[in-house]
């Protein structure tokens, strides 16, 4: 089926360590995304892309990296710089940034840093 | 893209209408609003959108102003699996075409 595929569901790591989130999709969308989500907030954009091999900072890109080496994977990877990492990270995919395009988003991953 | 206000919850009864309503008063001509609900612990899911007119889809219908200065998400017989938050956000041209932007949304609870 097609679909954005998130991976792990949970992470557990220890402060100060780096660690990637993965965003894979098979939809042959232009444009990835991704979000971080706090309890009871809305979703905040981290960084996005609209083609392979270039990427755009959201609004809270500081902590945090990404690459877009092949149009199917989005990865991001949280750096011990994030000073609150825990949260509900969340990808997604669009056709293009056409703007009356819908977005598919994958089933997240909840970061614990400990 | 520009701002959108709506009610940080609303309650309804299962197997009747649901209204939900959206203030985007500063809406450009090209912005197109959208909507999307987010069930607990999962990613968003898209439910509609449009741009002047009124659409429908399997979902849910968009009733749009004529001003488009607000619209209404309309759930013509609500279940239990309806309960979620619903965000109204506008994608616009402009030249932060950057993705959706999402405010907190309305938290829909549906009772039996």
């Amino acid at each position: 089926d097609g679909g954005i595929t998130q991976s792990p569901k949970y992470l557990f790591r220890k402060e100060g360590q780096n660690v990637t989130l993965s965003c894979e999709q098979n939809l042959n969308h232009d444009a990835m995304y991704w979000y971080r989500q706090d309890p009871g907030q809305g979703l905040r954009l981290i960084y996005y892309s609209q083609i392979v091999n270039d990427f755009q900072k959201g609004d809270i890109a500081e902590g945090y990296s990404v690459s877009r080496e092949k149009k199917e994977s989005f990865p991001l990877t949280v750096t011990s710089a994030q000073k609150n990492p825990t949260a509900f990270y969340l990808c997604a995919s669009s056709p293009s940034l056409g703007v009356g395009t819908e977005a598919f988003f994958g089933q997240g991953t909840r970061l614990t840093v400990v | 893209d520009a701002k959108t206000t709506q009610p940080n919850s609303m309650e309804s009864n299962e197997e009747e209408p649901v209204h939900l309503p959206c203030n985007h008063s500063t809406i450009s001509g090209t912005d197109y609003i959208h909507w999307y609900r987010q069930l607990p612990s999962q990613g968003p899911e898209y439910v509609i959108h449009g741009l002047t007119s009124n659409v429908n889809n399997r979902m849910a219908s968009l009733a749009i102003a004529e001003d488009r200065k607000s619209s209404t998400l309309i759930l013509h017989r609500a279940t239990l699996r309806d309960a979620a938050v619903y965000y109204c956000i506008l994608r616009g041209l402009g030249g932060g075409a950057d993705g959706l932007t999402f405010g907190k949304g309305t938290h829909l609870i549906i009772q039996p």
